[in-house]
């Protein structure tokens, strides 16, 4: 299994500039989620889909647009990049767990990919 | 709201030496628990998780964490450390009944000195 796959893995932009950034699990996960994670910071949620068709909002949701047409892709978009914006970006995927699947011995832990690193000049 | 507390920002141990790393979390009931570990330019590897049960989890490499519901800790240990282990070091929690939405703490720098 190729579990969670980033691509790019590090990229500069001009301020101003759009792109995607890409995620891709073949673990049939429906939860999937992206990160940003700076210094300090520890790892800060950007957005999250619990399923196709289904995004919302974390922590830190602006700047950036997700959607989540299949369930195996989850791409993070920049419309108009920002210099505030670099950072590593991690992509992670998980099962929706429901508590007495989990004690049945399911698992329901994240996989991350190898994260994208992003800086914007 | 949900959060989650690792007081420590950096550690730096002795090779050999033992290890606990901290973490408290704030939530109504119990969380799943997880530590996850990260390597320099890694993502992140998951060393052990807990659900229900048996409060002392046992994991990769060494490493085992207990959970203790009266503090709402879930730290981390090591009874020797590697020079290996160097790494950062996350604690997160995952809410049940809410799609499964993580929330990680700010991580611990782990130094491990010869």
């Amino acid at each position: 299994n190729a579990g969670v796959t980033q691509t790019p893995k590090f990229q500069v932009l001009k301020t101003g500039q759009s792109m995607t950034l890409q995620c891709a699990q073949d673990m049939n996960h429906e939860y999937m989620s992206w990160y940003r994670q700076d210094p300090g910071m520890g790892l800060r949620l950007i957005h999250y889909s619990v399923g196709a068709g289904i995004t919302d909002q974390g922590e830190v949701p602006n700047g950036y647009n997700v959607s989540r047409s299949t369930t195996e892709d989850f791409p993070l978009r920049l419309l108009s990049a920002a210099p505030s914006q670099t950072s590593v970006y991690f992509c992670a995927s998980s099962r929706v767990g429901t508590p007495s699947y989990l004690v049945a011995g399911g698992n329901t832990e994240a996989f991350f990919g190898q994260g994208t690193r992003l800086t914007v000049v | 709201a949900q959060s989650v507390t690792q007081p420590d920002i950096h550690i730096t141990v002795s090779e050999g030496a033992s290890l606990e790393l901290r973490c408290n979390y704030s939530y109504g009931a119990t969380p799943y628990l997880f530590w996850y570990v990260q390597s320099p330019g890694q993502g992140l590897q998951l060393l052990l998780k807990y659900f229900s049960g048996d409060t002392l989890v046992q994991g990769i490499k060494g490493f085992e964490a207990e959970f203790k519901r009266s503090q709402s800790s879930f730290n981390l240990r090591k009874p020797s450390v590697h020079w290996s282990d160097a790494a950062e070091y996350f604690c997160a929690v995952a809410v049940p009944n809410t799609g499964n939405q993580f929330y990680f703490g700010t991580g611990t720098s782990l130094t491990v000195i010869p």
